[in-house]
């Protein structure tokens, strides 16, 4: 069975960072192509970046230069740095699997998501 | 590109259907997706490729369009329904998705 669980996720003061993980079971994660997604509190997705199974790495401009997505292979497991936060980082943080070991696809399985919370 | 659900909520009685829809700022061709949220969970996938039923997703979800109108239809709601339902193009880099439509129990 498919499955990602995140966890990292907390309190932190505007300008700290934060490392979220997502660990993955019942697939290869360096197989795969990843991507993170957040989601405000009461609003819509929004895509935060990916990796290849290569290990490229892609960023939503809104992110670019702050976050940084990496993986473990030997532990299966992907990791979120995002640095300088801001207020407006404020969101649930999934990890989600890209269809068919393809970058152009839909999402077909999803964490759980932990919660990022930017405030003083 | 910009994608646009409309409505943005819709009342609807159990047993009835819910025809939801997206509309995309340019053509996204058949690479459309679409996911149902429940209040405290994670996205699932629904419909990709427009109209392609995800693995284990009830036969009364069905999807259509191509090019930048794409609609989702729920024929004879059922009470694990009411959601919000998201669209999502990945045709163009970055995927983008619609704001979201709130299915509610009318």
């Amino acid at each position: 069975e498919v499955q990602l669980v995140e966890s990292g996720g907390g309190l932190v003061r505007p300008g700290g960072s934060l490392t979220l993980s997502c660990a993955a079971s019942g697939f290869t994660v360096s197989s795969n192509y990843m991507s993170w997604v957040r989601q405000a509190p009461g609003k819509g997705l929004e895509w935060v970046s990916l990796i290849y199974s290569g290990g490229n790495t892609y960023y939503a401009d809104s992110v670019k230069g702050r976050f940084t997505f990496s993986r473990d292979n030997s532990k299966n497991t992907l990791f979120l740095q995002m640095n300088s936060l801001r207020a407006e980082d404020t969101a649930m943080y999934y990890c989600a699997r890209h269809m068919a070991h393809m970058v152009s696809t839909a999402f077909d399985s999803w964490g759980q998501g932990t919660l990022v919370t930017v405030s003083s | 590109i910009v994608m646009t659900q409309s409505p943005a909520s819709l009342s609807v009685s159990p047993g009835e259907r819910a025809t939801l829809s997206c509309r995309a700022s340019q053509s996204v061709s058949s690479n459309l997706a679409w996911y149902q949220q429940k209040r405290g969970q994670a996205p699932r996938l629904l419909i990709y490729g427009a109209s392609t039923r995800a693995t284990g997703i009830a036969a009364r979800f069905s999807g259509s369009g191509s090019g930048t109108e794409f609609t989702l239809i729920i024929s004879s709601l059922q009470s694990e329904d009411f959601a919000v339902y998201y669209c999502h193009q990945y045709d163009n880099w970055p995927p983008a998705f619609g704001q979201g439509t709130k299915v509610e129990i009318k």
